[in-house]
């Protein structure tokens, strides 16, 4: 089945520490991206992709980082530096023709 | 810049009544307009899509939604809601000269009552 996985589902962190969230897609899509939700606020972009090797910021990349060495991967690193880090994440994919964008099931992320 | 709007936080109706969901926008320029619905501690399912032509358009579950352009509202319809329609609706805009790049509403919870 073609899709997008994010792993895991559920991770835990101590304050201080880096993380990396894992996206990976087998939909042949050229674009991705990273969101971060919070209850109340929608989703809001943070990085985003169109072809391997490049990727832009979006509205709030601050505290982030992300790699776009394959097609298929996108991963996104939380640092020690974003400042209130806990939150549900979802990586989207799109074609390159397409203007719709496809989710995965979400990471939710929790630092203490 | 560009923004969305879905007025209604909450919205609670009873199983078989009709459902509407508003969503308004401020963009320059032509926009493509989504709909999405996500359940809870899960991922957005896109519902429908417009980019051009017929300003009705029909999506899964039995949703549809009408774009006005004079009004820059693209609501959410649907005739008789189920009580597995409560979830929480995101409407998306993206516009020509944007890449892929869309911008959310905050969204609609939607609560049925049997």
């Amino acid at each position: 089945d073609g899709g997008i996985t994010q792993s895991p589902k559920y991770l835990f962190r101590k304050e201080g520490q880096n993380v990396t969230l894992s996206c990976e897609q087998n939909l042949n899509h050229d674009a991705m991206y990273w969101y971060r939700q919070d209850p109340g606020q929608g989703l809001r972009l943070i990085y985003y992709s169109q072809i391997v090797n490049d990727f832009q910021k979006g509205d709030i990349a601050e505290g982030y980082s992300v790699s776009r060495e394959k097609k298929e991967s996108f991963p996104l690193t939380v640092t020690s530096a974003q400042k209130n880090p806990t939150a549900f994440y979802l990586c989207a994919s799109s074609p390159k023709t397409g203007r719709e964008q496809y989710f995965g099931p979400g990471t939710r992320l929790t630092v203490t | 810049a560009q923004s969305v709007t879905q007025p209604d936080i909450h919205i609670t109706v009873s199983e078989g009544a009709s459902l509407e969901l508003r969503c308004n926008y401020s963009y320059g320029a032509t926009p493509y307009l989504f709909w999405y619905v996500q359940s809870p501690g899960q991922g957005l399912q896109l519902l429908l899509k417009y980019f051009s032509g017929d300003t009705l358009v029909q999506g899964i579950k039995g949703f549809e939604a009408e774009f006005k352009r004079s009004q820059s509202s693209f609501n959410l319809r649907k005739p008789s809601v189920h009580w597995s329609d409560a979830a929480e609706y995101f409407c998306a805009v993206g516009f020509r000269g944007g890449g892929n790049k869309l911008t959310f509403g905050t969204g609609t919870q939607l609560k049925v009552e049997l």
